[in-house]
């Protein structure tokens, strides 16, 4: 059981907007932590999508947007295409735990 | 270009040890954290481990699932990072994956680069 919560799939037609929640609490992301996605294809490297709950690295279309909420975060991911297909994960600092804390991870088809 | 390349991956019956090595290249590593993350077969990401950079090099962190066992240490000077890990369970058996941490503040640090893992698979 992750300290963050994922749903573990969604799915949306191409060109549809999907949103995947990440559920956290008082000692993570309500503690103002940052939260962190990633998106992740088996045999490759983890890639950052979002950084400090709602920044693009450079290279990340603006179709991805983060935004935070209390104890939640949400990545929202529109216009959707077929390569956007992967498992999506969450990050951030848990402080009763002292460490950094992932989702479960949310697998993401495009239908 | 940042890379990151994992090594040292392989079999190992349990109760044994394995060394990982992570040779970075393409930006100042000393000036920078870094961590291991690893991912268990058909389950999700699990963050292993922190080193800080310097002047904090001595600090570290690890998950509860592997203190005690584990150890992270880094070498500036090769800019290799390094996970010692002694007294390995079959749950342990996972891709593992180096990674460069960025951010302001630790709790707020996040990976910006990550390798492309090894894999490590205890069993007897």
């Amino acid at each position: 059981q992750s300290v963050l919560t994922q749903p573990p799939s969604v799915s949306g037609a191409p060109g549809q907007r999907v949103t995947i929640s990440c559920t956290g609490s008082s000692s993570n992301i309500g503690a103002d932590f940052a939260v962190h996605w990633y998106q992740h294809l088996p045999g490759t490297a983890p890639q950052l999508l979002i950084y400090d709950n709602n920044n693009r690295p450079s290279g990340v279309p603006d179709r991805f947007s983060g935004s935070k909420s209390d104890t939640s975060a949400s990545l929202a991911i529109t216009g959707l295409q077929a390569d956007d297909e992967a498992e999506y994960y969450c990050l951030s600092y848990d402080s009763s735990l002292s460490g950094w804390v992932f989702g479960g991870g949310t697998k993401l088809t495009v239908l | 270009e940042v890379r990151l390349l994992e090594s040292g991956g392989g079999w190992v019956q349990p109760g044994g040890s394995l060394r990982l090595s992570c040779a970075a290249s393409g930006f100042m590593f000393r000036d920078y954290a870094m961590g291991w993350v690893r991912q268990t077969p058909g389950k999700g990401l699990e963050w292993v481990s922190t080193i800080h950079n310097d002047p904090d090099a001595g600090t570290t962190h690890y998950a509860d699932s592997v203190r005690g066992r584990f150890t992270i240490t880094r070498d500036d000077s090769k800019n290799t990072l390094f996970l010692q890990m002694n007294g390995l369970r079959v749950d342990d058996t996972a891709i593992y994956f180096c990674a460069k941490y960025r951010g302001e503040t630790y709790q707020n640090w996040y990976f910006d680069v990550w390798g492309r893992g090894t894999l490590v698979t205890v069993s007897s």
